[in-house]
């Protein structure tokens, strides 16, 4: 079976770093991805790992250790408009088809 | 860039009658599509991939005769829910692989909110 784990709930301080992890089972691995979504929103893309190792965009970063079957988001100097739901989502095989992990919903405060 | 389109962004439809929601890859042909629901406070879950030319292959537990399916064309699929119940109230939302010039983009649509009354 599939099985893509987060915490459900998280809280940090504006300013601060907070890091979602996830940890997946599925069938097949081709690449792992990372969005946002704000409530009654579509899904904004965020980051895509296929290889080992860190992958940094601006405030955003995504590890991915496949060996482990974990990855986790680190966000860096948190804004009060990061407070969203983070989706880990694994591609299992070839194409476009993706499995949604749990999702994590971050409240930033002041 | 690529982008996918989907309409209507919400509708609200009475008990028994079937909703028919479009999703359009709108610079890209997309060979497949896919189709997920979200309840509140809950993340994405995917109910079918949508293929061009042929019939949809469902996920487990998703009902084919209730959610209809179909890719009639590269760019539009649509996703119909007959007789629909209160219990089908959900965000419904597609996407599509954008293509190799896209890299491994995959795009969603604005999804759709239905109600049933």
């Amino acid at each position: 079976g599939q099985n893509i784990d987060q915490p459900t709930e998280m809280t940090a301080t504006e300013g601060a770093i907070v890091q979602i992890n996830c940890t997946y089972q599925t069938s097949g691995f081709n690449g792992l991805f990372w969005y946002q979504q704000h409530a009654g929103e579509a899904p904004t893309f965020l980051s895509y790992n296929v290889l080992d190792g860190l992958e940094e965009k601006g405030r955003f970063s995504s590890f991915l250790s496949r060996s482990k079957g974990y990855s986790y988001l680190l966000l860096k100097e948190l804004q009060m408009k990061d407070s969203a739901s983070y989706l880990c989502a694994v591609r299992p095989a070839r194409g476009d088809k993706l499995i949604f992990g749990t999702g994590t919903r971050l409240q930033v405060f002041p | 860039g690529a982008v996918v389109s989907q309409h209507p962004s919400r509708v609200i439809c009475k008990s028994g009658t079937s909703v028919k929601i479009e999703c359009r890859s709108l610079d890209f042909q997309a060979t497949t599509m896919f189709w997920y629901r979200q309840f509140p406070k809950q993340s994405l879950m995917l109910m079918a991939t949508s293929n061009e030319g042929s019939k949809a292959t469902y996920e487990q537990g998703v009902e084919k005769d209730k959610f209809l399916i179909n890719h009639a064309s590269l760019t539009l699929s649509t996703l119909t829910v007959t007789s629909a119940h209160p219990e089908d109230s959900s965000f419904y939302i597609c996407s599509a692989g954008g293509g190799l010039s896209s890299g491994n983009t995959i795009y969603f649509g604005e999804g759709s909110w239905l109600t049933v009354v």
